[in-house]
């Protein structure tokens, strides 16, 4: 069983579009994130979720929709997509006060 | 925000090689984590070092925390072509209390 799952995978799309990405976690943890990884591998947090709940926002443009139905889902919802949101976004989850994150695989978003 | 800058940023070497990498800060951290990372893969924690000073061992890796928790060092040592990745640390210290990433060395091991 795959503990962070993403999907999907790998998404192509064209510019103004909009797409989604999915995650969910089996670990019981309480806490998920959004980060994101550009072409020079830098990995910066987009978002926190804690028990369905918003705690972290970084500077994100607001075409960036986080959603979490419940503590283990958390969605990313892109509205307008732009040639310079491609990138790989990773999900990661953990309890709250551990800080260890285990992360998806990953979902390669290419905007054309 | 706390900043953590690693290095060298690439390192292509010959498999039995040893080698370092490096990550620094000005700020003083509660505790770094060594994550690696794969193609295609998310990152995978290796180890977290808390107390300054501490040395851990994975096998042939070795991780080593400043005695100022302001620095981590990994030491590989006989790398083989397994060890191939994107090695990232990591520490407590954004805006919100959130893990923040250093920009990772590339290792590449070379049969």
């Amino acid at each position: 069983d795959t503990a962070v799952s993403q999907t999907p995978k790998y998404l192509v799309t064209q510019m103004g579009n909009d797409k989604s990405i999915k995650c969910e976690q089996n670990l019981g943890h309480d806490t998920m994130y959004w980060y994101k990884q550009d072409s020079k591998k830098f990995l910066k947090i987009m978002f926190s979720y804690n028990n369905k709940e918003l705690i972290i926002n970084e500077t994100v443009p607001n075409r960036f929709s986080p959603k979490s139905p419940d503590k283990a889902h958390l969605n990313l919802h892109i509205n307008s997509l732009e040639l310079g949101d491609s990138a790989v976004y990773f999900c990661a989850s953990t309890l709250s006060g551990a800080n260890v994150l285990t992360f998806g695989a990953g979902s390669r978003l290419t905007v054309l | 925000t706390q900043l953590l800058e690693q290095s060298p940023q690439f390192l292509s070497i010959q498999e039995g090689e040893n080698l370092t990498v490096y990550c620094n800060s000005s700020s003083v951290f509660s505790s770094l984590q060594w994550y690696r990372q794969e193609p295609g893969e998310g990152p995978v924690l290796l180890v977290t070092v808390v107390t300054g000073g501490e040395v851990k061992k994975l096998k042939r890796l070795t991780f080593q925390f400043g005695d100022a928790r302001k620095d981590s060092s990994l030491h590989i040592t006989a790398a083989q072509p397994g060890d191939t990745g994107l090695y990232l640390c990591a520490g407590v210290g954004g805006s919100q209390g959130n893990l923040i990433f250093g920009k990772g060395t590339k290792l590449s091991v070379k049969p």
